[in-house]
């Protein structure tokens, strides 16, 4: 199975400032998915890394607020940008191996930010 | 729109007990439906992963079942261990549409010595 290793685990970030969050996987990946989990709430789905064209936003998540990369197959980067309290969560990055709803979704350890 | 459902939302229980978590989900056309782990603070560990043409999955003391028909998951947990201490968290991939989880809030569960 992939390995994702995600960086930095966690930070302290002042409001109105920018942070950007950088997920590797271990092999090529189809699918790579970014999501976030406010405190006592379940993961909800930020955007879809498309790689090589713009990501996927879901209702509610805009590239201005969220901007994602994804340039190869293996590597995507999340940016939380003009950061307030309400942006404190974990974040994560998850992938599929294969494209298909059949295969296994993996996750990397989180980055959980806390925004003052 | 689909919700993930999952009661309880927290359980204690004495080492060595069976148990079992449950997962309800409204929309019952999906393609899988996953269980993970998470410990406090971290990302999430794989458990299991059934298709929607399974019934059930087993790896180790874990054995999760499926019944697409009536929107439900278990899962059971053999012979609780401290080390099983943690969040458990299940999720749908809805049939059509992108390729998303739909996650349950979780059930936080505390195996106690």
């Amino acid at each position: 199975s992939a390995v994702i290793s995600q960086k930095p685990s966690r930070d302290i970030c002042q409001r109105g400032t920018s942070l950007t969050i950088q997920c590797q996987v271990d092999s090529q990946v189809t699918m790579m998915f970014w999501y976030r989990q406010q405190p006592g709430q379940s993961l909800t789905l930020i955007a879809t890394a498309n790689q090589g064209s713009e990501a996927t936003y879901e209702s509610g998540f805009v590239i201005d607020k969220f901007p994602i990369s994804r340039p190869n197959l293996t590597f995507s980067t999340l940016t939380v940008s003009n950061m307030s309290p309400e942006d404190s969560s974990i974040y994560l990055c998850s992938a599929r191996e294969a494209s298909g709803r059949n295969t296994e979704a993996f996750f990397g350890q989180g980055t959980r930010l806390t925004v003052v | 729109k689909q919700e993930v459902t999952q009661i309880p939302a927290a359980l204690s229980v004495p080492e060595g007990e069976n148990l079992v978590l449950n997962c309800s989900f409204t929309d019952s056309a999906i393609y899988n439906l996953q269980w993970f782990r998470q410990d406090p603070g971290k990302g999430l560990t794989s458990l299991l992963l059934i298709q929607s043409s399974q019934r059930e999955q087993t790896s180790g003391r874990l054995n999760a079942s499926l019944d697409k028909s009536s929107g439900r998951s278990t899962l059971y947990i053999a012979a609780s261990q401290p080390g099983d201490s943690a969040t458990y968290l299940c999720a749908v991939i809805l049939q059509g549409g992108s390729e998303k989880l739909v996650f349950g809030k979780g059930t936080k569960l505390t195996v106690n010595p």
